[in-house]
């Protein structure tokens, strides 16, 4: 069966200092890969996809970047974190156009930036 | 510019009545629209979804309901469970957009004994 692994589950960052959350998917190939945010009272924000190893689309300009060094793993990441960036991150994947189920998400990451 | 709005960000409703909660979308170009629940640190579990093609689809306690000449679409919960307590999120899969959803801003339901 397909799992997906996000982590760590509670991270606390002072500003300015630098931001690696990893994903890894089991159970498929060459899935689709997201990343999303969830700030306070908000509701989901697509930050990055990614169809393929390599392969990285940005949605919204920021802080962030991502990669995807291997075909089931996604990496998020920052040089210098802002109290903005503080939110809810979570990473999915999808089999091809995701259908009528849409995405599998990880657990989350809770982010706080002080 | 929001494509996909909830507008009601909390819904609270007693056990055994019905929960109805509501999403508007703005285009017409979306494939399938699906509900997600989410409890608090967790991420969302996919719920029910529903074709363009249909007008509603029914698992159990939830029904969604699609109209596509409002642009609106619902789900239903009957009965509501106090464990149905969550965030729900409506999403919509465009079409030719390699799978990417759109999401809702949410809307947190409370279901009380």
């Amino acid at each position: 069966s397909q799992t997906i692994h996000q982590w760590p589950a509670t991270l606390v960052q002072p500003v300015g200092s630098p931001l690696s959350l990893e994903c890894t998917v089991e159970g498929t190939s060459n899935p689709n890969l997201y990343w999303y945010r969830q700030a306070a009272g908000r509701g989901l924000q697509l930050l990055f996809y990614s169809v393929g190893i390599g392969q990285i689309s940005s949605e919204v300009p920021q802080n962030l970047s991502a990669s995807r060094p291997q075909d089931r793993q996604f990496i998020l990441s920052s040089k210098k974190l802002l109290l903005s960036d503080s939110g809810f991150y979570l990473c999915a994947w999808s089999v091809g156009q995701g259908a009528n189920y849409g995405y599998t998400f990880g657990s989350g990451t809770r982010l706080t930036v002080v | 510019d929001q494509q996909v709005k909830q507008n009601s960000p909390s819904l609270s409703v007693q056990e055994g009545r019905i929960s109805i909660l509501n999403c508007d979308y703005t285009n017409s170009m979306f494939d399938y629209f699906l509900w997600y629940k989410k409890y608090p640190a967790e991420g969302p579990t996919f719920l029910i979804s529903i074709s363009s093609i249909k007008d509603k689809n029914e698992d159990g306690r939830f029904t969604v309901f699609l109209n596509k000449s409002a642009k609106h679409l619902s789900l239903h919960i009957v009965p509501s469970q106090p464990g149905d307590s969550a965030v729900y999120f409506c999403a919509v899969n465009p079409y030719n957009q390699g799978g990417k959803l759109i999401f809702g801003q949410g809307t947190e339901l409370s279901v009380k004994p």
